[in-house]
Formats: structure tokens, sequence, C-alpha cells
């Protein structure tokens, strides 16, 4: 029963790098969330997708990007990193929008 | 648009004590409410939420939260703190779009 995983755990990136942070689900949900959580300010939507096909911007997209080729892999990229975007990022999905969300563990990227 | 507001940033309780983490939230039509514990190091689990129906909702680990409309509000609680309850709460509406900053709890034995 994995529920929601992400690759990697920790990531240290140089500043202008580029990289990709993969979420999977196998729960078979039609949404699917990228989220970063900074100190004190709780979560923030990057991106979510209602399906296969299917993305929109959230809160806070600037300096990423998202795909969703398939039902259960929702990745994120990141371009050109830069400071501002050290953080931690949780993957999350539901079966519909006000359902629950499952939270994949995260992952903490850090940019010098 | 809609937000959630958690009032106070951390709470402090000595284990054995009631604990009440404050959420209020502003929307335009009757929202879905939920509240998500996080534990250090790891991902959000639903704690409980609210949809329709009866007001006060139980969740797990003896949480329950009592859903206010003409106070907008959505307050978490607990009778008797235990350690293990030391984490981050999260309030958040609807769509989920919107988590509150969250609340750290920590419990004095």
């Amino acid at each position: 029963n994995a529920g929601v995983t992400q690759t990697p755990k920790f990531r240290i990136l140089k500043i202008g790098q580029s990289m990709t942070l993969q979420c999977t689900q196998d729960m078979n949900h039609n949404y699917m969330y990228w989220y970063r959580q900074d100190p004190g300010m709780g979560l923030k939507l990057i991106y979510y997708s209602v399906g296969a096909g299917i993305t929109d911007k959230g809160e806070v997209p600037n300096g990423y990007n998202v795909s969703r080729s398939t039902t259960e892999d929702f990745p994120l990229r990141l371009e050109l990193a830069a400071p501002s975007q050290t953080s931690v990022y949780f993957c999350a999905s539901s079966f519909t929008s006000g359902d629950t969300q499952y939270f994949g563990p995260g992952t903490r990227l850090t940019v010098l | 648009a809609q937000s959630v507001t958690q009032l106070g940033s951390h709470v402090s309780v000595s284990e054995g004590a009631l604990v009440l983490l404050r959420c209020n939230y502003s929307s335009s039509v009757p929202p879905y409410l939920f509240w998500y514990v996080q534990y250090p190091n790891q991902g959000l689990q639903l704690l409980l939420k609210y949809t329709t129906g009866a007001t006060l909702v139980k969740g797990i680990n003896g949480f329950e939260a009592e859903f206010k409309k003409s106070e907008t509000s959505f307050h978490l609680t607990k009778p008797s703190a235990h350690m293990s309850d030391a984490a981050e709460y999260f309030c958040a509406v609807s769509d989920q779009f919107y988590f509150g900053t969250g609340t750290s709890l920590t419990v004095i034995p």
C-alpha cells in the first residue's frame, strides 16, 4: 500500500541548475497537487492537475513547470534553480476536488 | 476568495490539559473544512473533516472540531493532551487549495 511516493528525499542544487521532483500515486486519484512548505508560511499550492493532460497554476507557480501524462505520475520541474526555491516540497493526491488529500513524505531541497 | 486564519503559531499545554487550536475561515459559501497533522519530517495526515451534516466532527486520536457557521470557525479540541500529540496542525478549507499557516503544539510533561 504505497499511497503517494516522492523522490528524492533530499537534494542540494547549485544556483542555475535544474531538476525534476518525482511524484507517483497508486490510488487512481484524479487530482494531484504540488505544494511548497516554508517555515511559518504553511503550504502554498504551486500547480495542480485534475486529470491526465490537464494542469493549472496555483498560488506560487513562477519558476516551476509540471506535466501529467498519466494518472499516476505528476513530476515537478525546476528550471534555473534559485535560493528562493529552497523549501520542502510535498505532492498530494485526492479522488475529487474537496476530498481528503493524501500526502507524500516530502522532498527537502536546498539551493546554494 | 477563500482563506484560512490560524490564531497562534505556537501553543503549549501540559500533559492531560485541554488542547484548543483555533481556525477561522472566510468563504462566501458553506465550505468543506479539514484539519491535518504533521509529525516531524513527515507529510500531512488527515485528522478530521467537515462536509455537511452534524457540526461536531470526531477525528482520530481523540480530536474533534465544531463547525460554527455564525462565527466562521472550525476550532480543534482534545480534552486531554498526550505527549504524542506534539506536532504541527493545519486547518484547510474547501477545495484545499488554501491551508492555514499552521500551529505548532508542544505538550509539556
